[in-house]
Order: C-alpha cells, then sequence, then structure tokens
C-alpha cells in the first residue's frame, strides 16, 4: 500500500537560517511527489512537484525539493527561512498510472514555525 | 476565475442531522475529490469522482455519501451527523487523464461540527 510519512510534527528555525522538512514514501512504480502549503484557515495551495529529471525541483516561493530515490526520500527545503513561510506542510504522492482517479495520499503533515 | 469553491465554509450540527457540501469548480476539471482534514492524520479520501455520474469511494467512505450530476459540481452528504464526523471537509479538482500535470486544486475548506 502506498504510504507517505512525515516524520517531524513540528519544525522550528530562526529567520534567515536554512530550512528542511523531511518526507519518506513508500509506493510502487513512479509516483509523482508534491509539496503543498497550508496557510491557516485556507486551503492546500500546490508548491512544487517531481515527475522525473533533474533530483532537485525548484518550486513557488524559493522552495526547492530534493528526490532521491535509494531512501525514498522527499525532502523540502530552502535556503533562507522567512517568518511568512510559518505553515503546515503536506508532502503527498500521487499514482499517475493506475486505475482511474490518480488518487493522491497525503502525509501527516509539518507545522513549519519560522521565528524572528 | 473562482477556481474550486465550497459552501458553506462554517456548519454546526446536531447530532442524528443531516447536511449537504457543495463543491464547484470552474476549471472543466474531471476529476473531483472529498478529503477530511483531522489533526495529525493529514488528509484522507473520502469520496471522488472520475467524471460526471460516477463516483468512487476512497479511504473512509462511511457515513457519507456522494453526487456529480453535473462536471462542475462534487456534493457531499451526511444523512445523521455523528460527533466523529466534525472535521474540515476539503474538495479538490483536477484534470482527467490524458491532460493531468498531476497537481490538486484545492477549495478554502468547510468546517463541520457535530455536536
Amino acid at each position: 500500500a502506498q504510504s507517505v510519512a512525515q516524520p517531524e510534527d513540528q519544525v522550528n528555525v530562526a529567520e534567515g537560517n536554512p530550512l528542511t522538512v523531511k518526507c519518506t514514501y513508500s509506493v510502487s512504480g513512479n509516483p509523482y511527489l508534491f509539496w503543498y502549503v497550508q496557510y491557516p484557515n485556507r486551503g492546500l495551495q500546490f508548491l512544487l512537484k517531481y515527475i522525473t529529471g533533474d533530483n532537485l525541483v525548484k518550486g513557488s516561493y524559493g522552495f526547492e525539493a530534493e528526490f532521491n530515490k535509494s531512501q525514498t526520500s522527499f525532502h523540502l527545503k530552502k535556503p533562507s527561512a522567512l517568518v511568512s513561510d510559518s505553515a503546515l506542510y503536506f508532502c503527498a504522492v500521487r499514482d499517475m498510472t493506475g486505475p482511474g482517479g490518480f488518487k493522491t495520499i497525503f502525509g501527516a503533515g509539518t507545522r513549519l514555525f519560522v521565528k524572528a | 476565475n473562482a477556481g474550486v469553491t465550497q459552501t458553506p465554509k462554517f456548519r454546526v450540527l446536531k447530532t442524528g442531522q443531516s447536511m449537504t457540501l457543495l463543491c464547484a469548480q470552474d476549471m472543466n476539471h474531471e476529476y473531483m475529490y472529498w478529503y477530511r482534514q483531522d489533526p495529525g492524520m493529514g488528509l484522507r479520501l473520502i469520496h471522488y469522482s472520475v467524471g460526471e455520474g460516477t463516483t468512487a469511494k476512497g479511504e473512509v467512505p462511511d457515513g457519507y455519501n456522494v453526487s456529480r450530476l453535473k462536471k462542475q459540481n462534487f456534493l457531499l452528504g451526511l444523512e445523521s451527523a455523528a460527533p466523529s464526523q466534525t472535521s474540515v471537509y476539503f474538495c479538490a479538482s483536477s484534470p482527467g487523464r490524458t491532460s493531468n500535470t498531476g497537481e490538486l486544486f484545492f477549495g478554502e475548506g468547510s468546517r463541520l461540527t457535530v455536536l
């Protein structure tokens, strides 16, 4: 069965420091991998995705993510955190080859807190 | 361009009452989904639809029903609400198989409290 694990409930980082939010996955085949961000009382917003090719993908708001097939990981990174990055981050996988629906499986979420 | 719109945004029900959540999308997407979000559990798929007139069960379908009578609308119904259905519900949509880039488009959420 497909699953996504985000091992940290919360990540705390000082503004200006680099941040990493961890994600590992267990899926068959070659799924698409995603990061979404949720600000308070809002829906999820797409940040970035990995489909194929370069293991380092860049997305919105200066975020990037590194795909590591051998470690089945897809960690979210940013070189310099901003207070405005404080939000709930979800890692997700989507099987784009399975039977209808292309269901997306989400991790439990990691709350990022950036301190000024 | 409104994207995905959910109504109502907030609702309080008593145990046993029924209600319907409406999701409307204006992007001509084939696929639509209902998720529930609970603390520490991420988003769990309730039901989904791959096209007008079709629905299918997700991970946690019990206690919910859905309908997709029009391509742009996806309704989630609770026939007899229970306190365990207190949650935030999210609707999402995406293009169909032939033009899908992978990401989902979400509504703003509907917060339901069952007393």
